[in-house]
């Protein structure tokens, strides 16, 4: 299978900081990373995403960046707003198979 | 043009009852997954379909059943409800070119009592 850790389990910025949420995955077959955004009550929501041929994407305040060697990923929120606040899951998947893995999600809260 | 749609949005169950989670799609995605949330557990993937007439399992398959007779549809059975099913229920589909991005229905929170 494939194991995806994420850190940090909850995060508090002040409007106009930067956040930054990190992400582990054990097998080095998967290619395709995506991150969600929950809002509450809702479905998650993909905002971004990566493929092991890029080392970074951005859009807009958000960016991703991918280390293949490392095995790590990350999700970078510029100038936060506080309709930023939400929960984050990073996923990996790989290019056999259907199954996408999910980390533990991050709860972001942007202070006003 | 709804996306996911799931039904219901809430539901208690007795230990023992059944149910069945409905999710109804109409994007025409081939691929359509059932996820459950846990506090802090991320997303698990219970069975998903490639297609109509196709199910397989996932993660966590056990004391759920799902059936997929046609491409807008993909109900979740649950047929003796336990406590440790008490959880946030996710649909979520993805088809063609976009296969790997998920779209996902709103949840159905599910507590059995």
């Amino acid at each position: 299978g494939e194991n995806v850790e994420q850190h940090p389990s909850t995060l508090s910025v002040q409007e106009g900081d930067s956040a930054v949420i990190k992400c582990t995955y054990s097998d080095s077959a998967s290619n395709y990373f995506p991150w969600y955004k929950q809002e509450l009550g809702k479905g998650p929501q993909l905002i971004i995403d990566i493929r092991s041929n890029v080392g970074e994407k951005k859009d807009q305040r958000i960016a991703v960046t991918l280390n293949k060697t490392a095995k790590h990923f990350s999700l970078h929120i510029t100038e936060t707003q506080p309709e930023d606040s939400a929960v984050y899951f990073c996923a990996a998947s790989k290019p056999t198979g259907n199954q996408f893995y999910f980390g533990t999600g991050t709860s972001l809260t942007v202070i006003p | 043009n709804a996306g996911v749609t799931q039904t219901p949005k809430f539901r208690i169950l007795k230990i023992g009852q059944s149910m069945t989670l409905q999710c109804t799609q109409d994007m025409n995605h081939n691929y359509m997954y059932w996820y459950r949330q846990d506090p802090g557990m991320g997303l698990k993937l219970i069975y998903y379909s490639v297609g109509a007439g196709i199910t397989d399992k996932g993660e966590v398959p056990n004391g759920y059943n799902v059936s997929r007779s046609t491409t807008e549809d993909f109900p979740l059975r649950l047929e003796l409800a336990a406590p440790s099913q008490t959880s946030v229920y996710f649909c979520a589909t993805g088809g063609g070119g976009l296969r790997e991005k998920l779209f996902f229905g709103s949840g159905t929170q599910l507590s059995v009592l």
